[in-house]
């Protein structure tokens, strides 16, 4: 398997644009995460799907992000306008239907100007 | 509520010379125990967890941790330290029960040649 996929791997954009970012977990995985890395907050969790279905979206920051799972092998994290106080690492992460451990994909590197 | 706390942010050994990274939580019930590894530019690695049973957990690339009730502990050890382990390492907690994960700080982790 190749791993839980992440792009792009870096994205530079301006504030108040709209930015996408996408994740394609292990399959047969039936967690998928999202987290955020700073260096002044750590790792974060936002949001986390069981079966494509939210469960728990408390991390979410506010309302300019949003996050969807269309299906199990596809999601997506969108922030809506972007601003620099949201330049961070974004990782993907999946874990397996009797789950333990996370497996985390490489990460996109946000830079919003 | 759920924490975990690494105290040091910057551990530096001698190659050759054992290591320890450690790690202390809070949770209520039973606790599940995680060690990750980051290399520069990447996603979070699963080295090892506790889950029940013995107190000494093995792992990847030869680390294992030490599950100490009693101190609300989890330290990572290595025998002998490699260049190659140079690192950030984090400390994850989970409840029994529940699905999401909660960090440490990361503690970053040079070996010296």
């Amino acid at each position: 398997d190749a791993g839980v996929i992440q792009s792009p791997r870096h994205e530079v954009t301006e504030m108040g644009q709209e930015v996408t970012l996408r994740c394609k977990p292990i399959s047969g995985h039936d967690y998928l995460f999202w987290y955020r890395q700073t260096m002044m907050r750590g790792l974060e969790l936002l949001i986390y799907f069981n079966n494509n279905v939210p469960i728990d979206d408390s991390g979410m920051p506010e309302d300019r992000f949003s996050a969807k799972m269309p299906n199990a092998s596809f999601s997506t994290l969108k922030i809506q306008p972007s601003e620099p106080r949201d330049s961070a690492v974004y990782f993907c992460a999946s874990s397996p239907r009797d789950w333990y451990e996370q497996y985390f994909g490489p990460g996109t590197r946000l830079t919003v100007t | 509520a759920q924490s975990v706390a690494q105290p040091e942010d910057q551990v530096n050994v001698a190659e050759g010379n054992p290591l320890t990274v450690k790690c202390t939580y809070s949770v209520s019930g039973n606790p599940y125990l995680f060690w990750y590894v980051q290399y520069p530019n990447r996603g979070l690695q699963f080295l090892l967890k506790y889950i029940t049973g013995d107190n000494l957990v093995k792992g990847s690339y030869g680390f294992e941790a030490e599950f100490n009730k009693s101190q609300t502990s989890f330290h990572l050890k290595k025998p002998s330290a490699l260049v190659s382990d140079s690192a950030l390492y984090f400390c994850a907690v989970r409840r029994a029960g529940a699905n999401n994960l909660f960090f440490g700080t990361g503690t970053r982790l040079t070996v010296i040649p």
